[in-house]
């Protein structure tokens, strides 16, 4: 049974400190997303990338956020330096098609 | 334009009752309309899809009706039961964009 995997599950931080999280997408699936959830803002696309090219980051906070795919395996999301906004659980799905196949999410609390 | 209205924000709805769920869109160039179910702790899942050629779409006990002249769409759940509480999302896509317009969610509860 494919699943998106995501590392790590849980992570505390203090503020100012560098966060990544990484994600194995789906073998075959050509699209990867990543995705913040938090009870205010409900789901807010920060990345998408389509055959390993980003086509949409305008989502993601761009001094501090970075987001790649150094290979069909890997999609990596980072934050330098982590502040106690970011405080929230990071998604990412992969997919072929319409269909997205979310991860379990790493909930990430920045102190 | 690109935004997805959903309503109600919270539903509690008796068990064995109908929940009702809905979702307006503006962009008349949506043409997917998917439902994910979201457990608490879980990453979202797709529940059921609907194109704007069909009116409705039913699985089991999960059904989507689509107005295209009103651009809304809702989900119903018939004989509502306690594992369906979970937090709703419906989203719109267009064409090969794949990029999902989410809506704000629902959280359900069905109570025993």
């Amino acid at each position: 049974d494919a699943r998106v995997t995501q590392t790590p599950r849980h992570k505390v931080t203090e503020m100012g400190q560098e966060v990544t999280m990484r994600c194995q997408p789906i073998l075959g699936h050509n699209t990867v997303f990543w995705y913040r959830q938090t009870m205010m803002q409900g789901l807010e696309l920060l990345a998408y990338f389509r055959n390993r090219a980003p086509l949409d980051d305008s989502g993601m906070p761009k001094d501090r956020f970075s987001a790649e795919m150094p290979d069909a395996t890997l999609a990596t999301l980072k934050i330098q330096p982590s502040e106690p906004r970011d405080s929230a659980v990071y998604f990412c799905a992969s997919g072929f098609g319409t269909r997205q196949f979310f991860g379990p999410g790493t909930r990430l609390t920045v102190l | 334009q690109q935004q997805v209205k959903q309503s109600p924000q919270s539903l509690i709805v008796q068990k064995g009752g109908i929940s009702i769920i809905n979702c307006a869109y503006e962009n008349t160039a949506f043409d997917y309309f998917p439902w994910y179910q979201q457990f608490p702790g879980k990453g979202p899942a797709l529940l059921i899809a609907i194109r704007p050629d069909v009116s409705e779409k039913k699985e089991g006990r999960f059904t989507i009706s689509f107005n295209k002249s009103a651009k809304q769409f809702s989900l119903h759940i018939m004989d509502s039961q306690p594992g369906d509480s979970a937090t709703y999302f419906c989203a719109a896509s267009k064409g090969s964009n794949y990029q999902l317009i989410w809506g704000a969610g629902t959280k359900l509860i069905i109570k025993p």
